[in-house]
């Protein structure tokens, strides 16, 4: 079975600095990868994904996640975070062997000091 | 375009009653997943529809059951209401289905008292 590890529930950042949001995944094949982000009483907006090719994918608002095969990651990275940034954070795979449904891992809350 | 609508946004229900969803997908998207949301056990894959059939059922008891139209609306319903089943239900929509990208709704927050 597949299965998302997300292991920081929380993060705070000041703004302006740097974020990344750790993702490990469990699954015998490569899998389809994604991050999500949801604000507050809204649903889950898609940042970026990743399928095959170029390992390090650029996503909207500035995000971006590195696809690591070895260490079966898929780490989120913005340079420079503002204080709209601050939400929680998931990360998803995917595979249609495993019958087309998403498995999330348990989310990351950012927070962003001013 | 419009987005994926959930109606209603916000439910108060009883245990032992039963509930009905709503979810509109994005114009042209024929695939309908429903997700639950809930602290303890985060998101959750309930089933996903394809031109009015079942394609993909998570791990769920038979008192979550959907539907879809022949519109690609949506609908779930939730017999014999629990406290468990206070969560946020989402619905996402899709093309054809995975891989394809879903795009998810608001949700619906049912509480069960």
């Amino acid at each position: 079975a597949q299965s998302v590890t997300q292991p920081d529930i929380h993060i705070t950042v000041s703004e302006g600095a740097s974020l990344e949001l750790r993702c490990n995944y469990s699954y015998g094949a490569t899998p389809y990868l994604f991050w999500y982000v949801q604000s507050p009483g809204q649903g889950l907006q898609l940042l970026l994904k990743y399928f095959s090719g170029d390992t390090l994918v650029q996503g909207i608002k500035g995000f971006e996640a590195e696809f690591k095969r070895s260490q079966s990651s898929f780490n989120l990275r913005k340079p420079s975070v503002h204080w709209s940034d601050a939400a929680e954070y998931f990360c998803a795979v995917g595979a249609q062997a495993a019958g087309n449904k998403l498995t999330f891992g348990g989310g990351t809350r950012v927070l962003v000091k001013p | 375009k419009a987005g994926v609508t959930q109606t209603p946004r916000y439910l108060i229900k009883t245990r032992g009653q039963q509930v009905t969803l709503s979810c509109s997908p994005i114009s042209g998207h024929r695939s309908v997943s429903w997700y639950q949301q809930t602290p303890g056990q985060g998101l959750q894959f309930l089933f996903e529809y394809f031109s009015e059939t079942q394609r993909n059922k998570g791990n769920f008891p038979g008192r979550f059951s959907g539907r879809q139209f022949s519109n690609s609306r949506s609908e779930m319903n939730v017999s014999t209401l629990e406290l468990g089943d206070s969560a946020l239900y989402l619905c996402a929509s899709s093309w054809s289905g995975f891989p394809d990208t879903q795009y998810f709704g608001p949700g619906t927050r049912l509480t069960v008292l």
